[in-house]
């Protein structure tokens, strides 16, 4: 079946430093790909999102791109802020389906910026 | 602007009790999902819904149980609460349109099974 593997948390990072969060799905054909952010007490909001290989998505100073030879999905941001203190959540869509049908979510990785 | 509203934040029920967690959606989506989420295992699919009075079994549908009357509104039911149902959950909708449209969430409704 489906699958996402995010990277272990938590990550602690001071600000302006650079992001990285790492993800990897398992997955037959081409899927989507999203990044999802959830801040303190708040559902998950859509963060960035992409369809096909090599397409890369960007929101907020967040990217990133779609890797089908490696089938992976990793998240980065240049600098970092303490308002980006959140989990985030990789999550698919298998191909062929309809749209936001059966999203397959990872683990979530929680994310602290100190000042 | 986009809402999803879940109806009760924070429940407590005792074990054996029935309960009802309702979702609403104002944006005449036609699909609608009830996730849980737990620490450690992400956002699992619990049922969704691609129209009224229709609905398919997610992940983990055993213990539960959904209704959708109207399209706007999605209901999910325990039957027969559990203290292994204690958890986070998490309504959502989307648009009919071809694949790729955004899922909206609600801001969560957290229960404690007692």
């Amino acid at each position: 079946g489906n699958s996402v593997t995010q990277m272990e948390g938590p990550v602690t990072l001071s600000e302006e430093a650079f992001l990285t969060i790492n993800c990897t799905y398992t997955a037959t054909g081409y899927p989507s790909l999203f990044w999802y952010v959830q801040y303190p007490g708040e559902g998950l909001q859509l963060l960035l999102k992409a369809t096909k290989a090599d397409d890369k998505g960007s929101n907020k100073g967040f990217e990133a791109t779609y890797r089908k030879e490696t089938t992976s999905f990793h998240l980065e941001k240049g600098s970092v802020q303490v308002s980006d203190s959140a989990v985030y959540f990789c999550a698919l869509t298998p191909w062929g389906e309809t749209s936001g049908s059966r999203l397959t979510f990872g683990e979530g990785t929680q994310l602290t910026v100190n000042p | 602007d986009v809402k999803v509203t879940q109806s009760s934040r924070y429940l407590v029920k005792r074990t054996g009790e029935k309960v009802f967690l309702e979702c609403v959606q104002d944006m005449d989506h036609e699909n609608m999902f009830w996730y849980r989420q737990d620490p450690g295992l992400g956002l699992r699919l619990i049922y969704f819904s691609y129209d009224v009075k229709m609905k398919e079994k997610g992940d983990i549908p055993e213990g539960y149980s959904v209704s959708r009357e109207k399209k706007e509104r999605f209901s999910l039911i325990l039957e027969s609460a559990s203290t292994n149902q204690t958890s986070m959950y998490l309504c959502a909708s989307s648009g009919g349109s071809p694949w790729g449209n955004t899922i909206y969430f609600g801001e969560g409704s957290w229960l404690t099974v007692v």
